[in-house]
């Protein structure tokens, strides 16, 4: 069955440094891969997609279909940055999104 | 605009009793789906649905119906509720009919408690 692992439940950071989300998933073939923030009081909303190539609030993502991940990068994490992220992937069940269970991320002053 | 409106936003209910989670959708989505948030397994897809009279199962279907007879309302259905069915309930929608390509916009959230 088509997996996503998000191996860490809490990733605790100081404001400035550089932040690291990991995610891999299981398909073998050309998974359509995402990203998924929720802010605190705030509704679960996208962050950013692989097949746009795009930095949103300073995030990036690469796919690496080597390693099978797609982990979620910012050189200089902000305190407004600190919420659940879930990381998703789609392509095996057609339109099925499969999400990881989420990392939170805590930004300290 | 309203965008994805879930209801009710809390619930209690009694091992056995039904309710329907409502769920409505103001963006002529064509796709619309229901997960289940829980703590360590992320969100799970429960049905879905391509268009109107369409839907589907997901990863976890069992206890949960649906039906899809409006672009813009897709009701979750609880037939005789377990405490397993204590959970947060997400509806999302997606203006495709591939809803997985396009951007999943999310409801509120609906927290539901079985005793």
């Amino acid at each position: 069955a088509q997996r996503v692992t998000q191996p860490e439940k809490l990733l605790s950071v100081f404001k400035g440094a550089p932040v690291e989300l990991k995610c891999n998933y299981s398909y073998s073939g050309s998974p359509e891969l995402f990203w998924y923030v929720q802010y605190s009081r705030q509704r679960l909303q996208l962050l950013l997609r692989h097949i746009s190539r795009e930095s949103i609030k300073g995030f990036t993502a690469d796919l690496n279909k080597g390693e099978t991940s797609f982990h979620l990068k910012k050189p200089f994490a902000q305190e407004e940055d600190s919420a659940m992220y879930y990381c998703a992937s789609g392509g095996e069940y057609g339109n099925k999104l499969v999400f990881g269970a989420g990392t939170i991320l805590r930004v300290k002053s | 605009n309203a965008g994805v409106t879930q209801t009710p936003k809390f619930q209690v209910l009694k091992t056995g009793q039904s309710m329907t989670l409502q769920c409505a959708q103001d963006m002529n989505h064509e796709y619309m789906s229901w997960y289940r948030q829980d703590p360590g397994m992320g969100l799970r897809l429960i049905h879905y649905s391509v268009g109107a009279g369409i839907t589907d199962q997901g990863e976890v279907p069992n206890g949960y119906n649906v039906s899809r007879s409006t672009t813009e309302d897709f009701p979750l259905r609880l037939l005789s509720a377990a405490p397993s069915q204590t959970s947060v309930y997400f509806c999302a929608s997606s203006l495709g009919a591939q809803g997985i390509l396009g951007e999943l916009f999310f409801g509120e959230g609906s927290r539901l408690t079985v005793l």
